[in-house]
C-alpha cells in the first residue's frame, strides 16, 4: 500500500525557515517523480515545486521560486521542502503528492494527509 | 502559463442528479487533464486522468470528456458522497475548483 506521511509543519515567523518532509512507502521510491502542492485555508490547490524521481529536474511555482528548494534521498524514501523567507501568503496545509506514471509531470495518484504551515508573528 | 477555468464555481444539486462540471484551459493541453475531488479535512482524490480514462476504484458513475481546451466531468447520478469540491489540473496548473453542493 503506498503511503505518503508529511511532517515538519508549524508555526513561524514571516522571513523565517522551516524544512517539510515526506516519508514514502509501499512503492519504488527512485521510480517516481514527486511534488508539493498547498492549499491555503479555504481556498484552491495550488501547486509549488516538482521533482523527478533521480532529482535531474526541479521545477517551482513562480510564487516560491527563489525562497524554496525541493529535494530527495532516495535512500531514506524522502522527500523534501527547504522553505525560507516565509510569507504570511505562505499559510496553507502542505501535501507531498506521488505522480501517478512513474517520472512524468502529469497528475498525482497518491498525497499524504498533509501539515500545517502557518506563518505569523 | 496555461490557466485553467472552472465553471461554475457552486452546483447546487440534489441526490440523484446529473452534474456537468467544465474546465476550460486558456491554450490546448491536448489530453493532459485530470479531476480530483475533495473533501473537507481530506486529501485531493484523483478520479480521472488524461481527461476520460477513470482512476481504479472510481465509480463508473464518474466520466471525463474533452481535449484540446475544453473538458467536462459529469457525474451521472449523484450519491450523498458525491458532495465535495471539483477541481481539474494540468502539470502546474489547477483549477479554481467547483464546489458540489446540496440542493
Amino acid at each position: 500500500e503506498v503511503q505518503l506521511v508529511e511532517s515538519g509543519g508549524g508555526l513561524v515567523q514571516p522571513g523565517g525557515s522551516l524544512r517539510l518532509s515526506c516519508a514514502a512507502s509501499g512503492f519504488t521510491f527512485s521510480s517516481y517523480s514527486m511534488n508539493w502542492v498547498r492549499q491555503a485555508p479555504g481556498k484552491g490547490l495550488e501547486w509549488v515545486s516538482y521533482i523527478s524521481g533521480s532529482s535531474s529536474t526541479k521545477y517551482y511555482a513562480d510564487s516560491v521560486k527563489g525562497r524554496f528548494t525541493i529535494s530527495r534521498d532516495n535512500a531514506k524514501n524522502s522527500l523534501y521542502l527547504q522553505m525560507n523567507s516565509l510569507r504570511a501568503e505562505d499559510t496553507a496545509v502542505y501535501y507531498c503528492a506521488r505522480d501517478r506514471r512513474g517520472s512524468y509531470f502529469l497528475d498525482f495518484q497518491y498525497w499524504g494527509q498533509g501539515t500545517l504551515v502557518t506563518v505569523s508573528s | 502559463e496555461i490557466v485553467l477555468t472552472q465553471s461554475p464555481a457552486t452546483l447546487s444539486l440534489s441526490p440523484g442528479e446529473r452534474a456537468t462540471l467544465s474546465c476550460r484551459a486558456s491554450q490546448s493541453v491536448s489530453s493532459n487533464l485530470a479531476w480530483y475531488q475533495q473533501k473537507p479535512g481530506q486529501a485531493p482524490r484523483l478520479l480521472i486522468y488524461d481527461a476520460s480514462n477513470r482512476v481504479t476504484g472510481i465509480p463508473a458513475r464518474f466520466s471525463g470528456s474533452g481535449s484540446g481546451t475544453d473538458f467536462t466531468l459529469t457525474i451521472s447520478t449523484l450519491e450523498p458522497e458525491d458532495f465535495a469540491v471539483y477541481y481539474c489540473q494540468q502539470r502546474g496548473n489547477f483549477g479554481g475548483g467547483t464546489k458540489v453542493e446540496i440542493k
